[in-house]
Parts: structure tokens; sequence; C-alpha cells
């Protein structure tokens, strides 16, 4: 079946501007998660959706990040004014939201260069 | 300091040889262990997944826990060019399933 996706696959940006990322979970799955993988850096958690209830957020670095999941599918992570400290992997993963401790399946990542 | 520390490299060795990585963590609460394999330009796959001290072992790989020392390992025996990625140790700190990646160590295996 169809994995988890993300889109756009690349995006550049000018210092200021502002930028949606899109994923789409894997069918079903009611937890999705966002990472951001800077270079050296590793994985770093953002924010954890899971069914209707409110969303984790306490991984996001600035108010200038925010997330949003219509319909418990589709999640969008918006970045408003963006700055080059910004620029890195962003990742997306899901999974079925049984428990807390189930797989998470990750998406391709979108790469941002902040310019 | 970070709560999972693990040394970037890169790590080089010949194909057949033994791949050996390594986490530590300081958070005891920490109770799930996975180790994740990245190959350029992809998302992370899960490869092990543990709970507890102890031995795992799936094919070629060899997952260990030591909880008393805040120490997990991967071994993967007779390593292949394929094998060449970078490998993530995350492990879960509470009940929400937030994942705590340590940096990635990078494989390279030479034919």
């Amino acid at each position: 079946g169809a994995g988890v996706s993300q889109s756009p696959s690349n995006k550049v940006t000018e210092k200021g501007k502002d930028v949606e990322l899109r994923c789409d979970p894997i069918s079903g799955h009611t937890a999705l998660y966002w990472y951001r993988q800077s270079l050296g850096q590793g994985l770093e958690f953002l924010i954890y959706f899971q069914g209707n209830s409110a969303p984790d957020k306490s991984g996001l670095p600035s108010d200038r990040f925010s997330a949003e999941r219509t319909g418990g599918s589709v999640s969008t992570l918006t970045i408003q004014r963006t700055q080059q400290e910004d620029s890195a992997v962003y990742l997306c993963a899901s999974s079925s939201g049984r428990i807390a401790q189930e797989t998470q399946y990750f998406g391709p990542g979108t790469r941002l260069l902040v310019l | 300091q970070k709560e999972v520390e693990q040394d970037p490299g890169p790590l080089s060795v010949p194909e057949g040889a033994i791949v050996s990585l390594n986490c530590t963590y300081s958070n005891s609460a920490f109770q799930y262990f996975m180790w994740y394999r990245q190959y350029s330009r992809k998302g992370p796959e899960l490869l092990m997944y543990t709970y507890s001290s102890g031995n795992k072992e799936d094919g070629r790989f060899t997952a260990q826990v030591d909880k008393s020392s805040k120490y997990i390992s991967l071994f993967i025996r007779d390593s292949q060019p394929s094998d060449s990625a970078t490998y993530l140790c995350a492990m879960i700190s509470d009940s929400w399933g937030k994942l705590q990646f340590g940096a990635g160590t990078q494989v390279v295996v030479t034919p």
C-alpha cells in the first residue's frame, strides 16, 4: 500500500516568506508527527496529532511555526516569516495510534532552503 | 547535554565485517528503544524495536539494551555495501510516543 507522502520534495524560499509543507499519512493511521532534521543534529520532534485530541505542540521552536490536521488525515506545517536557520529537512511520520509506542512510518521529507 | 548521545561517524568498514553502533542516554524513563536506517535523501525506516534490557536478533541485525548502563547497541553481521546508510537510535520518553533521536551514525561499507 501507499506510504507516507510529503510535498513538495524541495522548497527554496527567500527569508521572510511564508511556506507550507504538506503530509499525507498512511490511510487509517490516526497518529501523525512532524520532525525536523538539521545537518548533524538528528531528528527534532515538532508536533504530534492523535485523533481528535488536542495536538502536542511542545516541540515547535517558535510561534512562527504552526500545524493543522484537517479531517484527521492530511496535515500542513506552516512556517511564517522564514529565517535561514529554518533550513532543514522536515519529516512527517504516521502510526496506527493504537498504543503510543506503535511503529512510526516516515515520509521522504521536504528539504527546505531559506536564502 | 543531549538526552541521547550518538557518535556521528563516519564509520568505514570492509564488506563482510561486523558493524558496531551504540548510543547512550540519560533519561531513565526511556522504555522502548529503536534503530532506524536512513538512506541518503530518504526518510528513516525502522530496523529494530526492543523493550527492556537484553538482546534481540533479526537476520544479520542484533540489538542490545542495557538499561542499567543506559546504553544500547546495534550489530550488523556480514556487512554489505547496501548497508551503507545513516543509522539512528531512538527511544520513547513518555506515553505520547514522542521519539528522542540520536544524531545518527553514517556507515560506509566498502567492497
